[in-house]
């Protein structure tokens, strides 16, 4: 197992576009989330999911983002209708059942909306 | 609420030199607490939870109750030790999502 993937690794984008990212987490994870970075932050988090369950969202989930995790595998985070202010680095994480597991990043996926 | 606050948005030290990048926590129960670095084009790592207790790169940190600090301290500094270094705490129970500070960017001059 080679950690948690994140594809694509960049996407630009017209405005108004729709985009979606996946992450593959490490696969006895059962624990997988979603954080944004921007510029001169750290990540805040955006979504939680406990196997297929999303059983957490951010207040910075707007209407527009909508994320799934069928199966409990792999998950996909997309944006709808795009706007410049998604412009930002989104990393997804997982973790696994036991309480020395920590938590696993991804290399994330850089959002350009031009 | 959930807050982690990493003062220093910058630190620069000499190689050798003691580092420590100070960390502060607000969490009403006991958070588990954690470093994490990020080294130039590379993705996020764990360098310490507080829960592990142990040294990693000569990286320590002590979780102060009492202050809501988890200061995280190397006495001599190397040049590879730069990087984008992040607090972050994760509170019991629920998600137990992580809470990151701004981090802070540490550059060792040779």
């Amino acid at each position: 197992d080679t950690g948690v993937s994140q594809n694509p690794r960049h996407k630009i984008t017209k405005r108004g576009q729709n985009v979606t990212f996946r992450c593959d987490p490490i696969s006895e994870h059962n624990r997988l989330y979603w954080y944004r970075q921007t510029l001169g932050q750290g990540p805040e988090f955006l979504t939680y999911f406990q196997n297929e369950a999303q059983l957490e969202k951010s207040r910075l989930l707007s209407d527009r983002f909508s994320a799934e995790r069928p199966k409990g595998s792999f998950s996909t985070l997309e944006i709808q209708r795009t706007e410049q202010g998604d412009s930002a680095m989104y990393l997804c994480a997982s973790r696994g059942r036991r309480i020395n597991y920590g938590y696993t990043f991804g290399s994330g996926t850089r959002l350009t909306v031009v | 609420a959930q807050r982690v606050t990493q003062p220093e948005k910058l630190l620069s030290v000499f190689k050798g030199a003691p580092v420590e990048l100070k960390c502060n926590y607000s969490y009403s129960g006991s958070p588990e607490l954690f470093w994490y670095v990020q080294y130039s084009r590379q993705r996020l790592q764990l360098l310490l939870r507080h829960i592990s207790r142990e040294s990693i790169k000569g990286f320590t940190a002590d979780l102060n109750k009492g202050e809501t600090s988890f200061h995280l301290k190397k006495p001599f500094a190397q040049e590879e030790d730069s990087a984008m270094y992040y607090c972050a705490l994760s509170g019991q129970g629920g998600a137990q999502k992580l809470v990151f500070g701004q981090g802070t960017r540490l550059t060792i001059n040779p």
